[in-house]
């Protein structure tokens, strides 16, 4: 069964460092989504992608945080400079399209962060 | 603003038994939909069950099914037979338009053998 791929697994970096993850979707998906979840709370979006274009980055911290899907398939989100408060789990999900809604997520397992 | 809220931050089921979750959220749309995943611990998020807003029955999948109230806005997940591998944090989401979800805090679920 085609899963979501990300990495690293896990990433412990100093404040002020530079970090990146990378996603691969499923294939055929053409939309993208980043997500961070904080420990003890939901998922929150942080960048939506349709084929390479963003759709909705309105949660990004764009001072620090960019994102981008070059050739529509892959992606990598990337922080600079990490703060402590970047600590989290960083998901990728994919779906076919954007749709009205009713498309499914699937998830990959994550990449979770820790900035000391 | 679309709110998706879990009040039970943690419940805790024997195994064999049925346990339910609860889910409320606010919107103003009339056409949306409804979604159960599961996130089992260190292992990815994975659909468990959704539904669609405009349909009056209620969705089932096997051991799991759910109520849904679109009045009162509600959602609620309902495991049967539980068993050790239900073991997980379950999060209720909602969407509706261009796949925008949100999530719920979560309820972490234990199942006792």
């Amino acid at each position: 069964e085609a899963e979501v791929a990300q990495s690293p697994r896990y990433k412990i970096t100093e404040k002020s460092q530079a970090v990146a993850f990378w996603c691969d979707p499923i294939s055929g998906h053409a939309t993208l989504y980043w997500y961070r979840q904080i420990l003890g709370q939901g998922p929150e979006l942080l960048v939506q992608f349709q084929d390479e274009s963003v759709v909705d980055d309105s949660q990004l911290p764009k001072d620090r945080f960019s994102a981008e899907r070059l050739k529509g398939v892959d992606s990598t989100l990337k922080i600079q400079p990490a703060e402590l408060g970047d600590s989290a789990m960083y998901l990728c999900a994919s779906s076919l399209v954007a749709g009205g809604g009713q498309e499914t997520q699937y998830f990959g397992p994550g990449t979770r962060l820790l900035v000391l | 603003a679309q709110t998706v809220t879990q009040s039970q931050p943690e419940m805790s089921v024997q195994e064999a038994e049925t346990v339910t979750l609860s889910c409320t959220y606010d919107t103003s749309e009339s056409d949306y939909y409804l979604f159960w995943y599961k996130q089992p611990p260190s292992r990815q998020m994975i659909l468990v069950i959704r539904q669609e807003a405009y349909k009056q029955q209620n969705a089932t999948e096997n051991r799991f099914s759910v109520n849904f109230q679109k009045a009162a806005k509600s959602f609620s997940l309902k495991i049967s037979d539980s068993q050790l591998g239900d073991a997980a944090m379950y999060f209720c989401a909602y969407s509706w338009s261009f796949n925008k979800f949100y999530f719920g805090s979560g309820t972490k679920l234990n199942v006792k053998p």
